[in-house]
C-alpha cells in the first residue's frame, strides 16, 4: 500500500530533551513537509524539502531541525530550544507544486 | 502573507440536512485543498480545487479564483461527516507551503 507513515503515534518528552519524529513515504513524491497543529487551530509549516539534501524553513522553524538524506524519509527533531513543543505534528508529501497528502500524525507532550 | 478565513467557525445540523462551508483568501492561489480532520487527527483529502467545480458523492466544491473564495457543499449529512473541515491554499512562485484556515467544526446530530 502506498502512503505516509509517522512514528511514534504518541511521544512524551522531558524538558531539555531532544526528540526525533519519523516520517516515511513510499509514494515516490519529491516534496515533503512538516506542519504543527495546536488545539483549535489550523496547521502551520515548520520545514519543507523539495529534493534530497535540500530543505527550507517554514513559518515556525525555530527550535526544530530536519534532514533529507533519502527521498523516502524526512525526520524532524524537536530540540530543547523549542519553547512550547507540546502539539500535534503532521508530515505531508506531494509531487512538486501539487496536491499534498498527510500522514496520521504524532502527538508530542512535554512532561 | 496570504490570509485564509473560513466560515462559519461552528455548525450544528440535524442528520440529513445540507450545509455550505466557505473559504475566503486574500491573494491569487495556485493550490487550494479541502480536508476533513477526523476525531483521531487524520487529515483526509476531500478536494484539490484551485479553480472550477468538482463533485464526489454527497460532497462538492466550487472555487471562484477571480473572486478569491471557495465553497464546500455537503448534502444529506451523516453523523460520520462530523469533524473539522479545513481549507488550505498555496501561492505561486516557489512557495510550496499550504496556508490553512482555522477550520469549520461540523457536528451532525442523529
Amino acid at each position: 500500500d502506498g502512503g505516509i507513515t509517522q512514528s511514534p503515534k504518541y511521544l512524551f518528552r522531558k524538558e531539555g530533551q531532544n526528540v526525533t519524529l519519523s516520517c516515511e513515504q513510499n509514494l515516490n513524491h519529491d516534496a515533503m513537509y512538516w506542519y504543527r497543529q495546536d488545539p483549535g487551530q489550523g496547521l502551520r509549516l515548520i520545514y519543507y524539502s523539495q529534493i534530497v539534501n535540500d530543505f527550507q524553513k517554514g513559518d515556525i522553524a525555530e527550535g526544530y531541525s530536519v534532514s533529507r538524506e533519502k527521498k523516502e524519509s524526512f525526520p524532524l527533531t524537536v530540540t530543547s530550544a523549542q519553547k512550547n513543543p507540546t502539539a500535534f505534528y503532521l508530515c505531508a508529501s506531494s509531487i512538486r507544486r501539487d496536491e499534498q497528502f498527510f500522514g496520521p500524525g504524532t502527538r508530542l507532550t512535554v512532561l | 502573507g496570504i490570509q485564509v478565513e473560513q466560515s462559519p467557525p461552528d455548525l450544528i445540523l440535524q442528520e440529513g440536512a445540507n450545509s455550505t462551508l466557505r473559504c475566503n483568501f486574500s491573494d491569487s492561489v495556485n493550490n487550494l485543498q479541502w480536508f476533513h480532520q477526523n476525531p483521531w487527527g487524520q487529515l483526509i483529502n476531500l478536494f484539490y480545487i484551485p479553480s472550477g467545480t468538482k463533485q464526489n458523492g454527497r460532497l462538492s466544491a466550487t472555487t471562484v479564483a477571480t473572486e478569491r473564495y471557495s465553497l464546500l457543499y455537503i448534502s444529506s449529512s451523516q453523523t460520520t461527516d462530523s469533524g473539522v473541515y479545513f481549507c488550505a491554499v498555496g501561492i505561486n512562485f516557489g512557495n510550496e507551503k499550504l496556508t490553512f484556515g482555522t477550520g469549520t467544526r461540523l457536528t451532525i446530530i442523529p
